[in-house]
C-alpha cells in the first residue's frame, strides 16, 4: 500500500485567518491526490481532485477561491482554507491511489474560533 | 447522483459473534467498491476492494460481497474481536471509470464487547 502523511494533525485558528494543510505521499509519486472533508457525524465528502502541475478539479458546491489547492510536486499537495470561518471547522483528509486501492492520510482536524 | 446507505448505523455485539454490515448504492454503474475502517479521530484504513466484475473478496476474517446490479455490498466479519470496534465505511466509485472519486456512506459504528 501507499503511506500518506498530513500536517498538521490538529489546528485551531481565529476566524478570518488562513490555514494551510499539507498532504505528503511518502512512498509513491502521486500525479493525483484527493481531498475530502468530514463534518461531525457525517460521511466523507470529496472536495477536489489535486493534479500535479495543473489546476485542481473541484466538486460541485466547493468554492475554489476559498479552498486553494497546490500540487507542486509528485509527493506534496497543499490545501489552504482562506479566510476561515467557524463553519469551515471539519476533519480534512487526503488520499492517493497508486493503482486501484485508495489510501488515506491520518487527517487534519481544523477548529475555527 | 450516487447515494450510499449503510445499515445498521450502529451495532453492538459480544465478542466472537459473526456479523454482517450492509451497504446499498443507487447507481450500479461503478468501477469498484472499497470497504474502509475508521477509528475515532483517525484516518481511513482500506480493508477490501472489489472490482465491478467481481462477486466477493476475502482477507482474513473479512469477506466482502458485491451485487452490482442490485446496488448492494455486504461486509462479513467472522469471529468478531474487541479490536474490530470502529466505524466501517462503504465507498463505491462515482461512475464506471477509474477516476478515483469515491462516494461514502455514513458508516456503521461497531462495538464488540469483551
Amino acid at each position: 500500500g501507499a503511506v500518506v502523511s498530513q500536517h498538521p494533525s490538529r489546528v485551531i485558528c481565529k476566524s478570518g485567518t488562513s490555514v494551510k494543510i499539507e498532504c505528503r505521499s511518502l512512498d509513491f509519486q502521486a500525479t493525483t491526490m484527493f481531498w475530502y472533508r468530514q463534518f461531525p457525524k457525517q460521511s466523507l465528502m470529496l472536495m477536489a481532485t489535486s493534479n500535479e502541475g495543473s489546476k485542481a478539479t473541484y466538486e460541485q458546491g466547493v468554492e475554489k477561491d476559498k479552498f486553494l489547492i497546490n500540487h507542486a510536486s509528485l509527493t506534496l499537495s497543499t490545501l489552504t482554507v482562506t479566510s476561515a470561518h467557524p463553519e469551515d471547522s471539519s476533519f480534512y483528509i487526503c488520499s492517493v491511489k497508486p493503482q486501484e486501492t485508495q489510501y488515506f492520510g491520518p487527517g487534519t482536524r481544523l477548529l475555527v474560533l | 447522483k450516487q447515494e450510499v446507505t449503510q445499515i445498521p448505523a450502529a451495532l453492538s455485539v459480544p465478542e466472537g459473534e459473526n456479523l454482517v454490515l450492509n451497504c446499498s448504492f443507487t447507481d450500479s454503474a461503478i468501477y469498484n467498491l472499497q470497504w474502509f475502517r475508521q477509528d475515532p479521530g483517525k484516518g481511513l484504513t482500506s480493508l477490501l476492494l472489489i472490482q465491478s466484475s467481481q462477486r466477493e473478496q476475502t482477507s482474513g476474517r473479512l469477506n466482502a460481497s458485491l451485487d452490482k446490479s442490485s446496488g448492494r455490498s455486504t461486509l462479513y466479519i467472522a469471529a468478531s474481536q474487541p479490536g474490530d470496534s470502529a466505524t466501517y465505511l462503504c465507498a463505491p466509485t462515482h461512475g464506471s471509470s477509474n477516476t478515483g472519486k469515491l462516494i461514502f456512506g455514513q458508516g456503521t459504528t461497531l462495538q464488540v464487547k469483551p
